[in-house]
């Protein structure tokens, strides 16, 4: 079993939508969380991090923890065309190490 | 911009050859951490040195080596290469003075093609 599951899609909606993003974990000992974009053939650039479990809110994104069922979700409210990249979820441990998902491919449509 | 450079950007070799991939971490960062990224893949670990000494590592083949240089540049060698070398090949750095909240921000990738 893979440390960090990500469904990998592709997902594709229509611009105006809600999108949802999920992770799911195994290791009880993540305590931070992050979710990355990548634009096709760029490096992955840091959206957002958490460490408890609840919301946190930036402009149109969210990140969701569920340590309880160590499940992480990353919601895009009004996803625009330019939100199309994969979105890659990541952890990292108490020992600094840090584990990312596959990615989900993300496209928008107009 | 993250502030991390990579170069090259590309490069093209063939089997058995051997390469040299470049990294300079922010400025202010002590730990790099080299990655490959594949299609099927995703993301893979490679190695992680901090302020010169090797820290983690990770899915690494033992073909490939790497370094951290006092002015904490790093390298990443690979040899004898493979067709399944070919991958996405990115750095990152990050400041890791003890903190558990760490953020990694990654280089713009080598693009490795092995022929």
């Amino acid at each position: 079993q893979k440390e960090v599951e990500q469904d990998p899609g592709p997902l594709s909606v229509p611009e105006g939508a809600i999108v949802s993003l999920n992770c799911t974990y195994s290791n009880s000992a993540f305590q931070y969380f992050m979710w990355y974009r990548q634009y096709s053939r760029k490096g992955p650039e840091l959206l957002m991090y958490t460490y408890s479990s609840g919301n946190k809110e930036d402009g149109r994104f969210t990140a969701q923890v569920d340590k309880s069922s160590k499940y992480i979700s990353l919601f895009i409210r009004d996803s625009q065309p330019s939100d199309s990249a994969t979105y890659l979820c990541a952890m990292m441990n108490t020992g600094n190490q840090f584990y990312f998902g596959t990615g989900t491919s993300l496209t928008v449509i107009p | 911009d993250s502030g991390v450079t990579q170069t090259p950007k590309h490069l093209i070799t063939a089997t058995g050859q051997r390469v040299t991939l470049r990294c300079s971490p922010r400025s202010g960062d002590l730990s790099v951490y080299w990655y490959q990224q594949s299609l099927d893949q995703g993301l893979q670990f490679l190695i992680q040195y901090y302020n010169g000494e090797e820290r983690a590592k990770g899915n690494i083949l033992e073909r490939f080596s790497a370094q951290q240089f006092p002015d904490l540049h790093s390298e990443l060698n690979l040899s004898s290469l493979e067709l399944g070398d070919s991958a996405l090949y990115f750095c990152a750095s990050s400041v890791d003075r003890d903190s558990p909240y760490e953020k990694l921000f990654f280089g713009s990738g080598t693009q490795l093609s092995v022929l």
